[in-house]
């Protein structure tokens, strides 16, 4: 399988707890974004990486939300003592940039459900 | 702000119809005009994209009209099928970040 692959596709987990969930994206991409999507709503911007780099994150992104791509290839995102509002679907996308955008590809996202 | 608005909110369609999706964006520096098609329980996947110096791209039977001067662009899909029945996102892009509209539940009857 050569498309975006996230892990879990489901969680359940309840309030103040922490949760993180892996993205791995398509091999020789070199950027890979992640988006937060609620029912009836278009995926909202997170953060994005290039390679390892965060190059940019949303004021979405409180301080109990971090993400992290070590190496380059795959990466985490981490919500610690999560709340209700927090309840989304998360999709990461991944696409190859160099030296202009092309297209993302995203993935099927975890649906996280906090109770 | 929404920086990408669209228009309408859902809509529904005889088969073989014309449904018209509408978006207007306020950023003049979006160089990257995409569709994005979404089925329940599934990541949003790319359908066509425009860049700001083209009016009209048409791929199949979907069509990207774009109005630099108005900032605005619409999503034609001729000849619309049951299948097509899914959640339509338009979105710009200014340095590889993409913003989404709020979507458009479309439903084509049988």
């Amino acid at each position: 399988d050569t498309g975006v692959s996230q892990d879990p596709r489901h969680k359940i987990t309840k309030r103040g707890q922490n949760v993180t969930f892996r993205c791995d994206p398509i091999s020789e991409h070199n950027r890979l974004y992640w988006y937060r999507q609620t029912l009836g709503q278009g995926p909202e911007f997170l953060t994005y990486f290039q390679n390892e780099a965060q190059l940019e994150k949303s004021r979405l992104l409180s301080d109990r939300f971090s993400a992290e791509r070590p190496k380059g290839s795959f990466s985490t995102l981490e919500i610690q003592r999560t709340e209700q509002g927090d309840s989304a679907m998360y999709l990461c996308a991944s696409s190859l940039a160099n030296p202009t955008f092309t297209e993302a590809f995203f993935g099927q996202g975890t649906r996280l459900t906090v109770v | 702000q929404q920086q990408v608005k669209q228009s309408p909110q859902s809509l529904i369609v005889q088969k073989g119809g014309i449904p018209i999706i509408n978006c207007a964006y306020e950023n003049t520096a979006f160089d990257y005009f995409p569709w994005y098609q979404q089925f329940p329980g599934k990541g949003p996947a790319l359908l066509i994209a425009i860049r700001p110096d083209v009016s009209e791209k048409k791929e199949g039977r979907f069509t990207i009209s774009f109005n630099k001067s108005a900032k605005q662009f619409s999503l034609h899909i001729m000849d619309s099928q049951p299948g097509d029945s899914a959640t339509y996102f338009c979105a710009a892009s200014k340095d590889d970040k993409i913003i989404f509209g709020k979507g458009t539940r479309l439903h084509i009857l049988p």
